[in-house]
């Protein structure tokens, strides 16, 4: 069946610019992830949603950040007033019901900020 | 929250031999443990993962050992091929703060 996806697969934009990255999980997936890796970086988890519900929002690295999940499905990582170090794949993954259920992950989105 | 720690950074080895990479982590609560390749510029791919009801786990040519009493759990890679090149995370799920990964390791397998 399908895997996870995610919109755009790039992303150049300018200093201080907002950015809406998103993700598609694997149908019936009701916990939804993002995760950020910067180049040669490991993965940096970021939030994750349990239904619509986001449980802890203190992994996203500044107030300039947010996500949200609407109909138990598509997320949505917004990064307003971007900056250079939010330079990054960022990265969504899926699983069935639990967070330590196996997790799959997107093919990421590369965020370029100039 | 939990803590990942994962050695080596880097590890080269012979087509054929063994490669062994290990991880530790600090929260005694976590209970899943995947690990993960991922090949330059693609995402990454679970390989294999152990819960900690089970000591080890075997998939073909690749295993995961855990031991919860010292909290640490390795990757064995038996009869290394060149498409084992990459780079291997481990992680650690700690409870409601997602998985928290090591900083991977990058396998080269010498021809």
């Amino acid at each position: 069946g399908a895997g996870v996806s995610q919109s755009p697969s790039n992303k150049v934009t300018e200093k201080g610019k907002d950015v809406e990255l998103r993700c598609d999980p694997i149908s019936g997936h009701t916990a939804l992830y993002w995760y950020r890796q910067s180049l040669g970086q490991g993965l940096e988890f970021l939030i994750y949603f349990q239904g619509n519900s986001a449980p802890d929002k203190s992994g996203l690295p500044s107030d300039r950040f947010s996500a949200e999940r609407t109909g138990g499905s598509v997320s949505t990582l917004t990064i307003q007033r971007t900056q250079q170090e939010d330079s990054a794949v960022y990265l969504c993954a899926s699983s069935l019901v639990l967070v330590s259920d196996t997790q799959y992950f997107g093919p990421g989105t590369r965020l370029t900020v100039l | 929250g939990e803590n990942v720690e994962q050695h080596p950074s880097t590890l080269s080895v012979q087509e054929g031999d063994s490669a062994v990479i290990k991880c530790t982590y600090s929260d005694s609560a976590s209970n899943y443990f995947p690990w993960y390749k991922q090949e330059l510029g693609k995402r990454p791919q679970l390989i294999i993962d152990i819960r900690s009801n089970v000591g080890e786990k075997k998939d073909q040519r690749i295993a995961v050992t855990l031991n919860k009493t010292a909290k640490h759990f390795s990757l064995h890679i038996t009869e290394t091929q060149p498409e084992d090149s990459a780079v291997y995370f481990c992680a650690a799920w700690g409870g409601a703060d997602g998985l928290t990964f090591g900083k991977g390791t990058h396998l080269i397998i010498q021809p």
